[in-house]
Order: structure tokens, then C-alpha cells, then sequence
């Protein structure tokens, strides 16, 4: 069975760090894309950022970028993200979903998400 | 960025009733059109993929149509669990933007 598992949201002030762990387990992990996702409170779903299986490609949403870093770790079947310089703006549950190999790139499996609150 | 347009934000439909959402894309996606469906608490839902195929086991009363621009997700017969948000997400492209969502809501 396909898990995902986030942890490491909390509350933080504004211009702190974060960092989310997403433990992925009953798929070969390191053969899928993945990516973070967020909802912040009363909006939609909004990507955050992409990255490879291998690590070498990554892809951020413009708000976040020179800020948050996605990254993996293929041994550790995990996937992380490092959110800095934090804003309120960025106050969200943040979910880790897995884009399908099908060529059609949807996000096939999802956590049930970590809530990052930045507030002073 | 390719702006997705969902149509209507919210509606308020009777269990049994046939409900259509609507999501049309700035420019042509082909067929690279995905609908998902979020219940507050929940992880989303991947329902359909490649703008008309159902994941596997999401029920036959969803089904999705379109191509281009313009996207169509249909819910045959609405149940009480098909209460939710909806949204349409294009993977033509990075960004691989969602459209804004529609709220169903039992009238």
C-alpha cells in the first residue's frame, strides 16, 4: 500500500526556518517525481515545488523560490523541504503528493498533510 | 504560466442530481488535464487523468471530457460522499497550475 507520511510543521515566526519530512513507503520511490502541494487557510490547492527522481531537477512555484529547497533522499525513501525566510503568506497545510509515471503527471497519491503556521 | 479557470466557485446540487464543472485553460493543453476532489481533512483525490480517464477505483458516475482549452468533469447522480471541492490542474506545463476549485454543496 501506497503511503506518504508528513511531519515537521509547528508554528514559526516570520523570517524562520522550517523544514517538512515526507516518508514515502510501498512504492519504489526513488522511480517517481515528487512534489509539495499547499492549502493555506480559506484558499485552494497551490503547487509548491517539483524534483526528479534522481534529485537533478527541480522546479519551484515563484513566491517560494530562493527560499524553500526540495530535496530527496532515495536511500531513506524520503522527501524534504526546506522553507526559509518564512511569511505569514506561507501559512498552509503542506502536503507531499507522487506524480504518476503514466505520462499524464497526475498527483496520484497524497498525505494527509503537516500545517506550517507563521506567525509572530 | 497557464491560468486555469474553474466555473462556477461553488454550487448547491440535491443528492441524485447531475452536476457539471467547468475548467478552461489561458492557451491548449492538449489533453493534459487532471480533476481531483479534496474533503476538508483529507488528502486530495486523484479522480481522472489525461482529461477523461478514471483512476482506477473512482466510480463510473465521474467521468471527464475536453481537450484544448476547455474541460468538462461530469458527477452523474450526486451522493452524500461526493460532497467536497473539486479542482482542475493542467500537467502540460511547469507551473502545473490548479484552478481556483468548486465547492459542491448539498441544497
Amino acid at each position: 500500500e501506497v503511503q506518504l507520511v508528513e511531519s515537521g510543521g509547528g508554528l514559526v515566526q516570520p523570517g524562520g526556518s522550517l523544514r517538512l519530512s515526507c516518508a514515502a513507503s510501498g512504492f519504489t520511490f526513488s522511480s517517481y517525481w515528487m512534489n509539495w502541494v499547499r492549502q493555506a487557510p480559506g484558499k485552494g490547492l497551490e503547487w509548491v515545488a517539483s524534483i526528479r527522481q534522481d534529485g537533478g531537477e527541480k522546479y519551484y512555484e515563484d513566491s517560494v523560490k530562493g527560499r524553500f529547497t526540495i530535496s530527496r533522499d532515495n536511500a531513506r525513501n524520503a522527501l524534504y523541504l526546506q522553507m526559509n525566510s518564512l511569511r505569514v503568506e506561507d501559512t498552509a497545510v503542506y502536503y507531499c503528493a507522487r506524480i504518476d509515471n503514466s505520462g499524464h503527471y497526475g498527483r496520484d497519491y497524497w498525505g494527509q498533510g503537516t500545517l506550517v503556521t507563521v506567525s509572530s | 504560466d497557464i491560468q486555469m479557470t474553474q466555473s462556477p466557485s461553488s454550487l448547491s446540487a440535491s443528492l441524485g442530481d447531475r452536476v457539471t464543472i467547468t475548467c478552461r485553460a489561458s492557451q491548449s493543453i492538449n489533453n493534459r488535464l487532471n480533476w481531483y476532489q479534496h474533503k476538508p481533512g483529507k488528502a486530495p483525490k486523484l479522480l481522472i487523468t489525461a482529461a477523461s480517464t478514471l483512476q482506477s477505483g473512482v466510480p463510473s458516475k465521474f467521468s471527464g471530457s475536453g481537450s484544448g482549452t476547455d474541460f468538462t468533469l461530469t458527477i452523474s447522480s450526486l451522493q452524500p460522499e461526493d460532497f467536497a471541492t473539486y479542482y482542475c490542474q493542467q500537467s502540460y506545463i511547469t507551473p502545473p497550475l490548479f484552478g481556483q476549485g468548486t465547492k459542491v454543496e448539498i441544497k
